[in-house]
């Protein structure tokens, strides 16, 4: 079993719809939560960080951690076409600096 | 800004060719990062250098070597490649290194090995 489970996808909302992207993991040691977003042929960039549990908001950008579910998640409200990309989530504990990842939800907008 | 450029953008080898990507940054960065992509993966992490003069093995760092050449070029070398070595291959960069801050990544070197 991978230490951390996100459904590939391809996730299709119409534009202007609120998306959830989520992942869950196993290990309850992890402290540090992130979000990246790929783009067809690019790198990831980082898109939100969030440290332990509780909400962090970004413009459209929610990123929500729960670790008593052992679960996160990244809520975008008023999709657009241009958010059209792979979300993939990364974790890591305090003690051991390597980063965790998922193996990413592709995300498609329709206009 | 450049950020992190990574060369050859794509490559194709044979069984048992060798060949070495090249990753260069320009943002002082003292870590410098290799992950592997694949379907279904995620990001695995290679080798990475916390500091120039250091290198350490990251997740999967059986048929690669790596090289810090100085601050800026952190360079991945597979001496006989395999088709299991087929991925996309990231090089990133961070100021603090696994611990703390962000990671910058390159467009990716796509290798095929036949």
């Amino acid at each position: 079993q991978k230490e951390v489970e996100q459904d590939p996808g391809p996730l299709s909302v119409p534009e202007g719809a609120i998306v959830s992207l989520n992942c869950t993991y196993s290990n309850s040691a992890f402290q540090y939560f992130m979000w990246y977003r790929q783009y067809s042929r690019k790198g990831p960039e980082l898109l939100m960080y969030t440290y332990s549990s509780g909400n962090k908001e970004d413009g459209r950008f929610t990123a929500q951690v729960d670790k008593s579910s052992k679960y996160i998640s990244l809520f975008i409200r008023d999709s657009q076409p241009s958010d059209s990309a792979t979300y993939l989530c990364a974790m890591r504990r305090n003690s051991n600096y390597q980063l965790i990842w998922g193996a990413g939800t592709k995300l498609i907008i329709k206009p | 800004n450049a950020g992190v450029t990574q060369t050859p953008k794509f490559q194709v080898l044979k069984t048992g060719q060798s060949m070495t990507l090249q990753c260069a940054q320009d943002m002082n960065h003292n870590s410098m990062y290799w992950y592997r992509q694949d379907p279904g993966m995620g990001l695995r992490l290679i080798y990475y250098s916390a500091s120039e003069g250091t290198t350490d093995k990251g997740e999967v760092p059986n048929g690669y070597n790596v090289s810090r050449l100085n601050k800026r070029e952190f360079s991945l070398r597979l001496e006989s490649a395999a088709p299991s070595q087929t991925s996309v291959y990231f090089c990133a960069s961070s100021e603090g290194g696994l611990a703390g801050g962000e990671l910058f990544f390159g467009e990716g070197s796509r290798l095929t090995v036949l």
